[in-house]
């Protein structure tokens, strides 16, 4: 099963920020927070990860609380193609038996509007 | 860079027939991970191979295989095809085995079965 939760759906205006939160309150200490996102029909992108502190690459900024139960993606000017589901993942660091996996849930379908 | 490559893009078969579906990982790495994809949930993990080497098996019928070639490639084969295996089969491919290795995925190869 999935470790983590997310909202189903959120919708965003154009040229706004968007803020995908996430639940990840049985997180262990060596787990990764990973976020994909999937366009309709196509394979999932790598976004970004991190384990403790924020991190921002060129396509978005994770932000985890401090207790580490949570984060939130943050994509800070949307646009139409940024209409996906996106998926937010834990797992875990080391190289042990199901850490090899990614479990996915079933993300948040995110709607960019004009 | 090319990525993840997969072939082919998408295909019809009927009940009871088998499939070969195969994977391009990026240049340099050395994992290969397979995924099913039911329309409306996410992935679920199928096989994770490295150095030629089963690592990892997800909860499939053994009409599920799946090996991995010298140069990193691989194969997925499904036997007696049934209509609920009709799914978008992704690939995905990692430098190594550590659960913080990034996967990539490819576009997939979506599978009709009638």
């Amino acid at each position: 099963d999935a470790k983590t939760t997310q909202p189903t759906s959120m919708d965003c205006a154009e040229g706004r920020a968007a803020n995908l939160p996430c639940n990840h309150s049985t997180i262990s200490g060596n787990e990764y927070v990973y976020w994909y996102r999937q366009i309709h029909s196509q394979g999932p992108q790598y976004i970004i990860h991190g384990l403790k502190n924020n991190e921002t690459n060129e396509m978005a900024s994770l932000i985890i609380t401090e207790d580490r139960k949570s984060s939130t993606l943050i994509l800070p000017h949307a646009t139409l193609r940024d209409t996906a589901v996106y998926y937010c993942i834990v797992r875990a660091g080391t190289n042990a038996g199901n850490n090899r996996k990614l479990i996915w849930g079933l993300g948040t379908s995110l709607a960019v509007n004009p | 860079d090319a990525g993840v490559t997969q072939s082919p893009t998408h295909l019809i078969k009927t009940r009871g027939q088998h499939v070969t579906l195969r994977c391009s990982p990026i240049s340099g790495h050395k994992s290969v991970s397979w995924y099913q994809q039911v329309l409306g949930q996410g992935p679920q993990f199928i096989f994770q191979y490295y150095e030629k080497e089963e690592r990892g098996r997800g909860n499939f019928p053994d009409r599920f295989s799946a090996r991995q070639f010298p140069n990193y490639s691989s194969e997925l084969n499904v036997n007696a095809l049934l209509l609920g295996d009709s799914a978008l089969y992704l690939c995905a491919s990692s430098w190594g085995l550590a659960g913080l290795d990034t996967q990539y995925f490819g576009p997939g190869t979506r599978l009709t079965v009638l």
